[in-house]
């Protein structure tokens, strides 16, 4: 049962346009969200997060937006950079105050192109 | 920042043996470290979640005495595999959350571990 699904296992984009890069999940007891970014052999590094609170946070290049009622969440990257180019999962949680457990979907290949 | 590192960061062994895999959160304490396990093309499934002095929590389908976790200090969690056998090929990730930082559920993970049995 695949609770978190990213349903594009690949996505290509120019260099400078918009990388949007999309998620669901079909557990609505998840609270908190976040993106992780991982290049093969390595593991995965934190990007954004989102509380279930809000709709949207910003960091940089780095915006996530967060549809509740359609259990739906998007990574937007603008400008997209070659240094871009990995592998990105999306992650959920339920926060039960203490340390939660990620369930993560099965990532999106982004590669940006010159 | 955070770091957490993994040794070793590859690990080839003969089937039948064990294997430890050692996970150390550098600059911070974690009460909590989380062992993750990714097949190729697949997604990180969590293992089992790694309590500083007590025993750790396995996920449903993860036998726990295949695969060993040790908590003993705030910095350090191990994972042995024991009797390793070639299905048990994977790469290895662990995670520590600093839960000191106040960030959210915000978890720093290791480079890996690439374990192959032959």
């Amino acid at each position: 049962d695949q609770q978190v699904k990213q349903n594009s296992p690949s996505l290509s984009v120019q260099e400078g346009r918009i990388s949007i890069l999309n998620c669901d999940y079909t557990n609505s007891m998840f609270d908190y969200f976040l993106w992780y970014k991982k290049y093969p052999a390595e593991g995965p590094t934190f990007l954004i997060s989102i509380s279930s609170i809000k709709d949207k946070n910003e960091d940089g290049r780095f915006t996530v937006f967060l549809n509740k009622s359609a259990k739906h969440l998007s990574l937007h990257i603008v400008p997209s950079q070659p240094g871009d180019s990995a592998v990105y999962f999306c992650a959920a949680s339920r926060n039960t105050g203490t340390a939660s457990k990620l369930t993560f979907g099965t990532g999106t290949r982004l590669q940006v192109t010159l | 920042g955070a770091v957490v590192s993994q040794h070793p960061s590859r690990v080839i062994c003969k089937s039948g043996t064990s294997v430890k895999i050692e996970c150390r959160s550098l600059d911070f304490q974690a009460t909590t470290m989380f062992w993750y396990r990714q097949f190729p093309k697949q997604s990180l499934m969590l293992m089992a979640t790694s309590n500083e002095g007590s025993k750790a929590t396995y996920e449903q389908g993860v036998e726990k005495d295949k695969f060993l976790i040790n908590h003993a200090s705030l910095t350090l969690s191990t994972l042995t595999v024991t009797s390793a056998h070639p299905e048990d090929s994977s790469f290895y990730i662990c995670s520590a959350y600093p839960a000191s930082r106040g960030e959210g559920d915000t978890q720093y993970f290791g480079p890996g571990t690439r374990l192959t049995v032959l």
